[in-house]
């Protein structure tokens, strides 16, 4: 089974910091990985996803991740943040040839001072 | 365009009451429905997912139950509600396997007291 591993679960940082929000996974096999962005009482939205080619991923609001097989990571960055990226990240993955069952990581807080 | 519509926004239900939680989906066919609970501090957890009109799979035993009465509808009931239940219900919906992501409703607060 799979398994997310988000090892941060608050993120404190400066506003137009760069900032990494860190997520392992664990799959023996092949996997499509997944950053949401929740702000309170809010729904999630999808900030970007990998599921094969360029392991660099570029999403919305200027953030970007990496896919790291040999590390089974998928760390999320942004070069400089703002007031208003402060909001939960969750990391998810999925198998690549199952139901699409997303299993999603326990979150990270990033909390953007000024 | 596809959007989804969940309802109510926020709930104070007392314990032993029941519930129902429904969510729509506009805009699309035949899309992979799923109910997660989020519990404050413990991640996105998958309660049910179904793949098609009266399919329902359940990923953890619970006083909770659903249903998929149309093609677009999903419905989260409990006959009796226990103070365990409290949480933010979200819906969702895929095309197909859910590979491209997920698209969520706005969310439930419930509250049992």
């Amino acid at each position: 089974a799979q398994s997310v591993t988000q090892l941060d679960s608050q993120v404190p940082v400066f506003e137009e910091a760069p900032v990494e929000l860190r997520c392992n996974y664990s799959s023996s096999v092949s996997v499509y990985l997944f950053w949401y962005v929740q702000y309170p009482n809010q729904g999630l939205q999808l900030l970007l996803k990998y599921l094969s080619g360029s392991t660099l991923v570029k999403g919305i609001n200027g953030f970007e991740a990496e896919f790291n097989k040999s590390q089974t990571s998928f760390h999320l960055r942004k070069p400089s943040v703002h007031i208003s990226d402060t909001a939960e990240y969750f990391c998810a993955v999925t198998r690549s040839s199952n139901t699409g069952k997303l299993i999603f990581g326990q979150g990270t807080t990033l909390q953007v001072k000024p | 365009s596809q959007t989804i519509h969940q309802w109510p926004a926020t709930l104070v239900q007392p314990v032993g009451s029941p519930l129902s939680l429904e969510c729509t989906v506009e805009g699309t066919s035949n899309p992979n429905l799923y109910w997660y609970r989020q519990a404050a501090g413990r991640g996105l957890q998958l309660l049910f997912y179904s793949v098609g009109i009266g399919q329902i799979s359940s990923e953890v035993p619970q006083n909770l139950s659903a249903s998929r009465p149309q093609d677009r509808q999903f419905i989260l009931s409990s006959k009796k509600l226990l103070l365990s239940d409290s949480g933010f219900y979200l819906c969702a919906w895929s095309v197909g396997r859910g590979h491209y992501g997920y698209t969520f409703g706005s969310g439930t607060r419930l509250t049992v007291v």
